[in-house]
């Protein structure tokens, strides 16, 4: 079946723009995960969802960065003002209801933002 | 504060040798330890992963030794083949919260030499 799929798959920004970054779970994964990675380290969480409520938001680095994912399955992250310290790979995630230990992460979005 | 610590941050392997990759945490409470894959231009994808409650697990060719007292888990590759080449990630996560989040450690780019 399909896998995680984001788009898009690169996006460059001039700093100061907003951007969105779209993500599509696995079909049935009520849980949805956010994460940052840098280049050369290891993704850091920024935000979860269980269907449609967003649970815990406590990786979000500014109030600059927004997601939601008002029917429970399409999820956005929203990046305002972008700054070149956002330059990153975004990479969703999604698991299955009751066992959202084994996160499926899709191919991210690599951000450069001049 | 690094809650997962990985080491080495690379490694050279021949082909048919064993890769070992190291990673230590800090927090008790976390109860779940996955090892991560990525290749280039690819989201992570799930290896293998083990709880406390046990001190080894094996998946075909790759195993995890877990020491709960020292605080401590490896991803051992035997018979390392070109294809494994990629980055490794260890992480960790606690049961019980709101979310299930990853904490990963800083990745070890695995070069398997034909």
């Amino acid at each position: 079946g399909a896998g995680v799929s984001q788009s898009p798959r690169y996006k460059v920004a001039k700093r100061g723009q907003d951007v969105a970054l779209r993500c599509d779970p696995i079909s049935g994964h009520v849980s949805l995960f956010w994460y940052q990675q840098a280049l050369g380290q290891g993704p850091e969480f920024l935000t979860y969802f269980q269907n449609e409520a967003q649970l815990d938001k406590s990786g979000l680095p500014s109030d600059r960065f927004f997601a939601e994912r008002p029917e429970g399955s399409v999820s956005t992250l929203k990046i305002q003002r972008t700054q070149q310290e956002d330059s990153a790979v975004y990479l969703c995630a999604s698991s299955l209801p009751g066992n959202s230990e084994t996160q499926y992460f899709g191919p991210g979005t690599r951000l450069l933002v001049l | 504060q690094q809650q997962v610590k990985q080491s080495p941050q690379s490694l050279i392997v021949q082909k048919g040798g064993i890769s070992i990759i190291n990673c230590a945490y800090e927090n008790t409470a976390f109860d779940y330890f996955p090892w991560y894959q990525q290749f280039p231009g690819k989201g992570p994808a799930l290896l293998i992963a083990i709880r406390p409650d046990v001190s080894e697990k094996k998946e075909g060719r790759f195993t995890i030794s877990f020491n709960k007292s020292a605080k401590q888990f490896s991803l051992h590759i035997m018979d390392s083949q070109p294809g494994d080449s990629a980055t490794y990630f260890c992480a960790a996560s606690k049961a019980g919260g709101a979310t299930n989040k990853l904490i990963f450690g800083t990745g070890t780019l695995l070069a398997v030499q034909p």
